[in-house]
């Protein structure tokens, strides 16, 4: 079974800073791995996904992550945040060739500071 | 084209009461998928179709919770004698093909309260 863990439920950070939200996961087969944002009252909707290949996949709004499985870990950075980015932003694992469920992480909410 | 839609978007019950939530899924996905979101806990998965059988009830919490998808399409999910621990807001999603590789695009949730 694959699980993940988001460490920081809240991430304040002054507009125009970088930020790292982190993501570390537990899976005993190769995996897929995504962010996924949710918007203030708005749906969830795909950021980026790492399915094979380079490590360092970009997504949408200037987001990238950096899948490191040595470390296990899928952490989501952005060199320089805006207001607009004050969303909820959670983590996924899949495994590989395996069934169809997605498993999320409880999310980090994160706080632009003006 | 339009979304994942989802009816009611709100739903006030009261316990023991039984509840039906609907998900219209974008045309033409055949992978549909129920999650409830709490506060504080993210999404908790429940179950997925592939078209219209579902290979994985696993994270249905208890017998109370159903779900069926008829015409490859619409989902209810239905909850009998609703307790106050089910109240969440429970967030459909559809995917074009199998494969959990493939992105998911979600409705905006019904609210489920149960009083």
């Amino acid at each position: 079974a694959q699980s993940v863990t988001q460490l920081d439920s809240q991430v304040p950070v002054f507009e125009e800073a970088p930020v790292e939200l982190r993501c570390n996961y537990s899976s005993s087969v190769s995996v897929y791995l995504f962010w996924y944002v949710q918007y203030p009252n708005q749906g969830l909707q795909l950021l980026l996904k790492y399915l094979s290949g380079s490590t360092l996949v970009k997504g949408i709004n200037g987001f990238e992550a950096e899948f490191n499985k040595s470390q296990t870990s899928f952490h989501l950075r952005k060199p320089s945040v805006h207001i607009s980015d004050t969303a909820e932003y959670f983590c996924a694992v899949s495994a590989q060739n395996r069934d169809d469920k997605i498993i999320f992480g409880k999310g980090t909410r994160l706080h632009i500071l003006p | 084209g339009a979304g994942v839609s989802q009816s009611p978007s709100n739903k006030v019950t009261e316990k023991g009461k039984d509840v039906e939530l609907r998900c219209d899924p974008i045309s033409g996905h055949t992978a549909l998928y129920w999650y409830r979101q709490s506060l504080g806990q993210g999404l908790e998965f429940l179950i997925y179709f592939q078209g219209n059988s579902a290979p994985d009830k696993s994270g249905l919490p208890s017998d109370r919770f159903s779900a069926e998808r008829t015409g490859g399409s619409v989902s209810t999910l239905t909850i009998q004698r609703t307790q106050q621990e089910d109240s969440a807001v429970y967030l459909c999603a559809s995917s074009p093909r199998g494969g959990s590789y493939n992105e998911q695009f979600f409705g905006p949730g019904t609210r489920l309260t149960v009083l």
